[in-house]
């Protein structure tokens, strides 16, 4: 059974930073892209970024709004993503969730972590 | 990266039939057979209903379906039960990032 749990949310004040892991299980967590997708309270999805699998070099991407701030990376002898989060805004508040990409679709998801930026 | 466009609502009665649709650009809806649609029911993370535009999940009732048309997917939830009601959301592959529609809330009367 696939299972994924991130870690590391809470409150931050704006202008701050947070790690967010996300330590997964039941798959080959080397050979898969993991993405992060976050979503603010009473708001849609909103895809965050990717990191590829070594067989792709560990290529990133990032959506508009966070690049340059946002960091993924991951530890496959830990089978774990992370999200490195900079310069955190207030509207950067929401649940954050990491996925495991498949075949152009997200068929596993974790139970997300809240991030809250407030001072 | 701008959101798909769905439509913010739709309701159906038990039995019935109701299409979401989902449009976005030749970059993305149009460009790749790569829709999804994901189900969220409140304060749950998102169920994958539909993948590749229209293949099911193992799992995912027959009631579901999806297909496209140029820019535009769709999702297609046939003889309604009171347990469809949730949030939908569409999904794209759009090159070298992904994005979503800004999501349908279903409402069983």
């Amino acid at each position: 059974e696939v299972q994924l749990v991130e870690s590391g949310g809470g409150l931050v004040q704006p202008g701050g930073s947070l790690k967010l892991s996300c330590a997964a299980s039941g798959f080959t967590f080397s050979g898969s892209a993991m993405h992060w997708v976050r979503q603010a309270s009473g708001k849609g999805l909103e895809w965050v970024g990717r990191i590829r699998s070594k067989a792709n070099s560990y290529a990133t991407a990032y959506a508009a709004s966070v690049k340059g701030r946002f960091t993924i990376s991951r530890d496959d002898s830990k089978n774990t993503a992370y999200l490195q989060m900079n310069s955190l805004k207030t509207e950067d508040t929401a649940v954050y969730y990491c996925t495991r990409h498949f075949g152009g679709s997200y068929p596993d998801w974790g139970q997300g972590t809240l991030v809250t930026v407030s001072s | 990266q701008s959101a798909l466009t769905q439509p913010r609502s739709v309701s159906g009665s038990p039995g019935q039939s109701v299409t979401i649709s989902c449009t976005g650009t030749s970059s993305d809806v149009g460009g790749y057979n790569y829709v999804s649609w994901y189900q969220q029911h409140p304060g749950k993370a998102p169920k994958l209903m539909i993948y590749d535009v229209s293949k099911r999940p193992s799992g995912v009732p027959d009631r579901f379906s999806g297909s496209k048309s140029g820019n535009t997917a769709s999702l297609t939830i046939s003889g309604l039960q009171a347990e469809d009601e949730a949030d939908y959301y569409c999904c794209s592959y759009a090159g070298s990032y992904v994005v979503f529609g800004g999501g349908t809330k279903l409402t069983v009367l």
